[in-house]
């Protein structure tokens, strides 16, 4: 089945700087991959996501690169404010059910 | 419904006892997906639906564990004579048709003591 790796497992970033959080997956099958953001306590909520004819993808701040040669795929999020303080998690799937990575906590700092 | 809606929210169990979490999907998702949580974990794959059909259970952990979708809508999985290790976060999610966007609702916490 799918794998998929996520780093860093923390992050800790200055208001206004830039994080980026990287993922590796295995399936060669894989052809969808979003990106959660979960508060503390609340549901995972999708913010990005990028289906594998696409190599690059940006909505404001925030920004999804794949690339299937390597099957990476990653996220940026540029100019960050204390309120994208959350655990992101990166997933995997080829049509139906998703794997998901193991978690960045990203902390931004004011 | 506005979102994938789950109860009870929160649940405390004592070992031993039979547990059923429900989920109330997005009206008109076809897929339905069940998903455990632990702290601090990603969430792992239970058990996924399309309509009433249970199209892969390959990662409930044990055959205590049970799900079922029998008018293709409203789902429940059952924990029997649930354990320690059976405490984290339940999250039920829905999708349009397999491949759409995801969404998840906001979880059901059980506590086994």
């Amino acid at each position: 089945g799918e794998n998929v790796e996520q780093h860093p497992s923390t992050l800790s970033v200055q208001e206004g700087d830039s994080a980026v959080i990287k993922c590796t997956y295995s399936d060669s099958a894989s052809n969808y991959f979003p990106w959660y953001k979960q508060e503390l306590g609340k549901r995972p909520q999708l913010i990005i996501d990028i289906r594998s004819n696409v190599g690059e993808k940006k909505d404001q701040r925030i920004a999804v690169t794949l690339n299937k040669t390597a099957k990476h795929f990653s996220l940026h999020i540029t100019e960050t404010q204390p309120e994208d303080s959350a655990v992101y998690f990166c997933a995997a799937s080829g049509g139906r059910a998703l794997t998901f990575g193991s978690g960045t906590r990203l902390q931004v700092q004011p | 419904g506005a979102g994938v809606s789950q109860s009870p929210r929160y649940k405390v169990a004592k070992r031993g006892q039979d547990v059923a979490l429900r989920c109330d999907p997005i009206s008109g998702h076809v897929s339905l997906f069940w998903y455990q949580q632990a702290l601090g974990q990603g969430p792992e794959f239970l058990t996924y639906f399309q309509n009433e059909a249970q199209l892969d259970k390959s990662g409930l952990p044990s055959d205590r564990f049970f799900a079922e979708r029998p008018e293709g809508s409203v789902s429940t999985l059952k924990i029997q004579r649930t354990q320690q290790e059976d405490s984290a976060v339940y999250l039920c999610a829905s999708s349009l048709a397999a491949g759409n966007t995801i969404y998840f609702g906001e979880g059901s916490w059980l506590t086994v003591v």
